[in-house]
């Protein structure tokens, strides 16, 4: 078991480019979220799954994220016609079984940087 | 609205002298309750939680957090800090606005302990 692990680990892009993460959570969790974290602030959800299904997206920052969980392993992030303002660090973390209380483990994160 | 306040920008501690990093929380219905600890270019790390039970709770590295329900407050706590615990704290608590689990955080507390 070698934790969460995300990729790429740093990302520069121009505006208006796309840009895809992966996530792969801790072998056989059930839960996988992804957050966003910007500088000087605590991690903000942006989207959840359950093994393949992704209940909750509300929560994504507009339509130009997206995210998938193909065969409930690993995840990828999506994010079309980048801005400047999506320059954050994003953060994957994947949590055992069904039940809420328990904790999440995070990935490392992917630094995105839009010029 | 649900959230949680870490009052504390910054700590400033001796090496060897106790450490408090304070928190305090809003959340309807019960609180589940976690510190996170993270350090430059690493994710976050799971220290301890409160789910429910006793009030004093027991982490990793010597960490404890007290859960005081009155005051809506979960304060980290370690008898004798360390250099090497140098690093930024955050608080969370999950959302109980839905099923998802998710975690709010606070906007963290950077600890410093001089030697």
């Amino acid at each position: 078991d070698t934790g969460v692990s995300q990729d790429p680990r740093h990302k520069i892009t121009k505006r208006g480019q796309n840009v895809t993460f992966r996530c792969d959570p801790i072998s056989e969790h059930n839960r996988l979220y992804w957050y966003r974290q910007t500088l000087g602030q605590g991690p903000e959800f942006l989207t959840y799954f359950q093994n393949e299904a992704q209940l909750e997206k509300s929560r994504l920052l507009s339509d130009r994220f997206s995210a998938e969980r193909p065969k409930g392993s690993f995840s990828t992030l999506e994010i079309q016609r980048t801005e400047q303002g999506d320059s954050a660090m994003y953060l994957c973390a994947s949590s055992a079984g069904l039940a809420s209380y328990y904790e999440q483990y995070f990935g490392p994160g992917t630094r995105l940087t839009v010029t | 609205a649900q959230s949680v306040a870490q009052p504390e920008d910054q700590v400033n501690v001796a090496e060897g002298n106790p450490l408090t990093v304070k928190c305090t929380y809003s959340v309807s219905g019960n609180p589940y309750l976690f510190w996170y600890v993270q350090y430059p270019n690493r994710g976050l790390q799971f220290l301890l939680k409160y789910i429910t039970g006793d009030n004093l709770v027991k982490g990793s590295y010597g960490f404890e957090a007290e859960f005081n329900k009155s005051q809506t407050s979960f304060h980290l706590k370690k008898p004798s800090a360390l250099v090497s615990d140098s690093a930024l704290y955050f608080c969370a608590v999950r959302d109980n606005g839905g099923s998802q689990g998710n975690l709010i955080f606070g906007k963290g507390t950077k600890l410093s302990v001089k030697p």
